[in-house]
């Protein structure tokens, strides 16, 4: 089955472009999705298949996804974003799903 | 408005079982699968399993076979997980989500408010 790896932490300053990778072994052959967690809070959905945006979630947040690395960007990032972020794919053959182990997005 | 609904908070003693519910609703019910989540205390997102509200068939992960029950109640727009023989480390907040399948990929575009599970 998968593993996604992800950094511990991002920190980035107000304004700037925080972003958060995802590795796996080919995971740019899966689709790729992600979900933003705040204390306290279930998680939420933020990017999924890789690119597209549920309705709600701002345009500044986008995704990407190729060969070994999958990449969640947070453009003119603002306190709000402070949170965990977790990536998931989907094994089709198991019918099982695997997450990363999460990254906390820190604003300076 | 689509939402799941969860039990409330359970305290357990080691080796019980508990019981969580997710009622759904805003949608139909036996269209999605639910998923059930888990999160340790200070942890990340475990995968537990799924359920086809509409057949009843079940997927576990493997850490959770032989110990996890996933059922559900079409009456009542409700799935439940149940988990026998708790330890200590079982104590963790445990997340039904629905489910979207797309192309044999799926993701959770919604997920309950979790349920706190503490064993002690």
């Amino acid at each position: 089955s998968s593993v996604l790896t992800q950094p511990p932490s991002v920190a980035v300053a107000p304004g700037q472009t925080a972003r958060i990778t995802c590795d796996g072994n080919n995971i740019g052959s899966q689709s790729v999705h992600w979900y933003q967690q705040k204390p306290g809070q279930a998680p939420v959905l933020v990017v999924y298949d890789d690119s597209d945006r549920p309705s709600g979630i701002p345009e500044r947040f986008s995704g990407s996804n190729s060969r070994n690395t999958a990449t969640l960007a947070i453009s003119r990032v603002e306190a709000g974003d402070e949170a965990d972020y977790y990536c998931q794919v989907y094994d089709s053959s198991s019918d099982h799903a695997v997450f990363g182990g999460g990254t906390k997005l820190t604003v300076l | 408005q689509e939402k799941l609904v969860q039990s409330g908070a359970e305290v357990r003693k080691p080796g019980t079982s508990v019981k969580i519910s997710c009622q759904a609703s805003g949608y139909t019910f036996t269209t999605y699968y639910i998923h059930w989540v888990r999160q340790g205390p200070g942890q990340g997102l475990e995968w537990m399993g799924w359920i086809d509200p509409s057949s009843g068939d079940t997927n576990l992960a493997q850490n959770f076979q032989g110990r996890v029950t996933m059922t559900r109640a079409t009456s009542v727009d409700t799935a439940y997980m149940e988990l026998n023989t708790l330890a200590s480390d079982d104590s963790a907040v445990y997340y039904c989500a629905r489910g979207r399948r797309n192309w044999g990929q799926v993701y959770y575009d919604f997920w309950g408010r979790g349920t706190l599970v503490t064993v002690s």
